[in-house]
């Protein structure tokens, strides 16, 4: 069956270093989200990727936060510095486009900044 | 903005008792509705959906009804399992959205089956 993958699985990293997350959705999937899930809490659309193009990153933290989907595939959200508040899981997620369909989430990223 | 409210949890019950968790939404238009499940160090799994007014969606035992009178669309399931257990978020897609299906999410209910 069909996934969306994401890795790594968990990340610890130190306050102000870079981390990186990497999503690779669905084949044929032109619509990819990255959300952020803080534990105890609903996740929350960071950023909204058609093919290629961003159509939503209104709640992207720029100043540190970067997503890109160079060939409208796969997906890497990138943070730097990474500060204490960021801890939490970062989930991707793919659908097509057309109408409404199902949204298929990947397992996630945790990630630990101490 | 749209927004999704659900009862807070944890909803600690025994096997094969009756489950309701509650969710109200506020929204312009006709969204969809949905409601995900989430397992230990797992991602999301939709678990049913509604597109409609009065649309019903169901899964697994589950279902919820789309009431647009009172903007709502409750979980609920006859006799639940032990492997029940899980937390449970409801969510909506605006009717707006050209452009895929962005989900805005409740904040989850924790859901604990004792044997």
């Amino acid at each position: 069956e069909a996934e969306v993958a994401q890795s790594p699985r968990y990340k610890i990293t130190e306050k102000s270093q870079a981390v990186a997350f990497w999503c690779d959705p669905i084949s044929g999937h032109a619509t990819l989200y990255w959300y952020r899930q803080i534990l105890g809490q609903g996740p929350e659309l960071l950023v909204q990727f058609q093919d290629e193009s961003v159509v939503d990153d209104s709640q992207l933290p720029k100043d540190r936060f970067s997503a890109e989907r160079l060939k409208g595939v796969d997906s890497t959200l990138k943070i730097q510095p990474a500060e204490l508040g960021d801890s939490a899981m970062y989930l991707c997620a793919s659908s097509l486009v057309s109408g409404y369909t199902e949204a298929f989430f990947g397992q996630g990223t945790r990630l630990t900044v101490v | 903005g749209d927004s999704v409210t659900q009862m807070e949890g944890p909803v600690t019950l025994s096997e094969e008792a009756f489950l309701t968790i509650n969710c109200t939404y506020t929204a312009t238009g006709y969204p969809s509705l949905f409601w995900y499940v989430q397992y230990p160090g797992e991602g999301l799994q939709l678990l049913l959906k509604a597109t409609k007014a009065d649309d019903k969606g169901s899964n697994k035992g589950f279902e919820a009804t789309y009431r647009k009178e009172t903007t709502s669309f409750h979980l609920e399931k006859g006799s639940v399992q032990v492997s029940d257990s899980a937390v449970y978020f409801c969510a909506l897609s605006p009717s707006h959205n050209n452009a895929g299906n962005m989900l805005t999410f409740g904040g989850g209910t924790r859901l604990m089956v004792k044997p």
